[in-house]
């Protein structure tokens, strides 16, 4: 199986700071790579998929880059609602493994 | 609108069994994969099983395999988990999701297993 790694495991940041949380695969799955954003007792949503690609409705302050083994979340400026658990998930090969998550906190 | 909805999450005791369903709606339910992910409390995703639109291919993680069962019924637009020889380590909230290019595009809100004596 992939193993995804993500890191940090949590990060403290205050409103209007522009945040980074790095996903780690261990072996090349290409641009295969999504990411979700879970916030305490909701069910997870989908943000950026094949490493890039907004979902729909997702705002613009969020991007993804990243190929091969290493990819990045970005938030240019957080935003209250933008605190939560941000995950990633590769879709190159099953099982779909997951990162172990990232806690987004309020500084 | 797409949604998901699971039911059936209760308590049971180690080794008993449940059934999980995921009602579907406001989409082709018959065209997509269906997946099952669970959280354990406190913990990160996991993926347990995944069933092709058809059903005619089922798939399942390690930990899984010989005492879960995937299936669908696309007539009711439904998707089950049967859960044999529960664990206590099973315990999680169980979500039912959407499979699309092997990304998980619409979750339900998730049904939670407790497997406790």
């Amino acid at each position: 199986d992939i193993q995804m790694t993500q890191s940090p495991s949590s990060l403290s940041a205050s409103v209007g700071d522009r945040v980074t949380i790095t996903c780690r695969a261990s072996q090349s799955i290409g641009s295969n790579l999504n990411w979700y954003q879970q916030k305490s007792g909701k069910a997870p949503k989908l943000l950026i998929y094949t490493a890039s690609s907004l979902h729909s409705e997702v705002p613009s302050r969020f991007s993804g880059s990243g190929s091969g083994t290493d990819f990045t979340l970005t938030i240019s400026s957080l935003q209250p609602e933008d605190f939560a658990t941000y995950s990633c998930q590769q879709g190159y090969s099953s099982p779909y493994t997951f990162g172990q998550g990232t806690k987004l906190e309020i500084k | 609108e797409v949604q998901l909805l699971e039911s059936g999450g209760t308590l049971v005791q180690p080794a008993g069994s449940l059934r999980l369903s995921c009602a579907a709606s406001g989409f082709i339910f018959r065209n997509y994969a269906m997946n099952w992910v669970r959280q354990a409390p406190g913990k990160g995703l996991e993926w347990v099983s995944a069933i092709t639109d058809s059903g005619g291919r089922t798939y399942y993680a390690d930990y899984a395999k010989g005492r879960v069962t995937i299936s669908r019924d696309n007539s009711k637009n439904t998707l089950y988990m049967q859960m044999d020889s529960l664990r206590v380590e099973d315990t999680a909230l169980y979500y039912c999701a959407r499979v699309i290019s092997g990304r998980y595009d619409h979750w339900g809100q998730g049904t939670l297993v407790t497997v406790s004596s």
